[in-house]
Parts: structure tokens; C-alpha cells; sequence
């Protein structure tokens, strides 16, 4: 059974840092992994996939890669602001299922 | 113009009732689901829906039971609530399988 782990669960960085998040699943036999933002009292809001022949996806100051020999998935976040505070999931999708990871609070200290 | 609404956004009962959280999608996706984020902020998924068919259902009790009149619905009701049952409830949709998924904005259901 598919288990995804986010480490660290919380993190603080000052303003205009560069900073990674990370993700691992234990089984690397995945379609896609995808990134999402959570707000406060909010849903989720996709914000990269990568699909499972895919290295790395860009979307902005945003940038994910993926190496599924290792299990691993980063999201780099350059220029940090204060309104990328929130809480970041990972999720790798297997046939069928979508395993969420428990995610990293982040907090961007102005 | 919501692409996944869900309502209602907050919902407080009493244990023993049924309760019903509605969800649209207006994205023409074919897949629907439902994810229970707990109290640790941990997101497990429940049900989805493809085409009106269920092609997963984890060890969720029979208490909760989907309901998709169409491809653009899936309700989740929910009978004989329980104190566990408190969590935040989202709908999410999705192109394909393989596809990202929008979220609505959640459910908070708190069972007294």
C-alpha cells in the first residue's frame, strides 16, 4: 500500500528565500505526482502534476521534480512572498487512487 | 462561476441523525470524488464516481453512501452520525484518472 510522507510538517523562511519542499512514496510504480496548495478553510488548489515519464514540471517561481527510482518529489519555490503561505500536499497517483501525503505548513515571514 | 461547489460550507448535528453535503462540478470532468481530511490534516479518499459508476469505495462504513444523479453531481449522505464523523469533507473532480483534480472548497461537519 502506497505510503507518502512530507518532511518537514512545518517550516518558516523569511521573505525572498529560495526553499524546497520534499515528498517520498514508497512505491514507485505511479501514473503522476501532484502538488497542491491548501489555504486556510479552503479547498485545494492544484498546482503542478508530473507525469510519471516526466523529470520536472515548471509553473512560475514554482518548479517540481520527480525521480521515481528513489521515490522522491521535490517542490522548489524561488523568491519566496508572503502569499505562498500555506499548507503544500504532495499526492501520487496510482491506478485508481490518489495518496495524499500529510503536507508542510509553510509560513513566509515578511 | 465555481468550477467544484460544495454545500453547505459548514454543518453542525446531533449524533444519530442523516445529513446530505451536495457537489457540482461545472468542468464536463467524468470523474468525481470524495476525500475525509481528519484532524491531523490527513486527506483519504472515500469514493469516486466515473460515468455514475463506483470504482473505488475504501473500508468507509455503509453509513455513507454516494449518490451521482449525473456525471456533473456526487452527493455524499450520510446516516446515523457519529462523533468520529466530524472532519472536513471535500469534493474534487478530475478530466481523467490521470489528471489534476480541482477541489471544492470543503465541507466542515461537526457531529455534537
Amino acid at each position: 500500500k502506497q505510503e507518502v510522507t512530507q518532511i518537514p510538517a512545518a517550516l518558516s523562511v523569511p521573505e525572498g528565500e529560495n526553499l524546497v519542499l520534499n515528498c517520498s512514496f514508497t512505491d514507485s510504480a505511479i501514473y503522476n505526482l501532484q502538488w497542491f496548495r491548501q489555504d486556510p478553510g479552503k479547498g485545494l488548489t492544484s498546482l503542478l502534476l508530473i507525469q510519471s515519464s516526466q523529470r520536472e514540471q515548471t509553473s512560475g517561481r514554482l518548479n517540481a521534480s520527480l525521480d521515481k527510482s528513489s521515490g522522491r518529489s521535490t517542490l522548489y519555490i524561488a523568491a519566496s512572498q508572503p502569499g505562498d503561505s500555506a499548507t503544500y500536499l504532495c499526492a501520487a497517483y496510482e491506478t485508481g487512487e490518489l495518496t495524499f501525503g500529510t503536507g508542510t505548513r509553510l509560513t513566509i515571514i515578511p | 462561476d465555481t468550477a467544484v461547489s460544495q454545500t453547505p460550507k459548514y454543518l453542525v448535528t446531533q449524533m444519530g441523525n442523516d445529513k446530505s453535503i451536495k457537489c457540482e462540478q461545472n468542468l464536463g470532468h467524468d470523474t468525481m470524488y470524495w476525500y475525509k481530511q481528519d484532524s491531523k490534516k490527513f486527506l483519504k479518499i472515500m469514493f469516486s464516481y466515473n460515468n455514475k459508476e463506483l470504482i473505488i469505495n475504501e473500508t468507509v462504513p455503509n453509513r455513507f453512501s454516494p449518490k451521482s444523479p449525473d456525471k456533473a453531481h456526487l452527493n455524499l449522505h450520510i446516516n446515523s452520525l457519529e462523533l468520529g464523523d466530524s472532519a472536513v469533507y471535500f469534493c474534487a473532480s478530475s478530466r481523467t484518472g490521470n489528471s489534476p483534480l480541482h477541489f471544492g472548497n470543503g465541507t466542515r461537519l461537526t457531529v455534537t
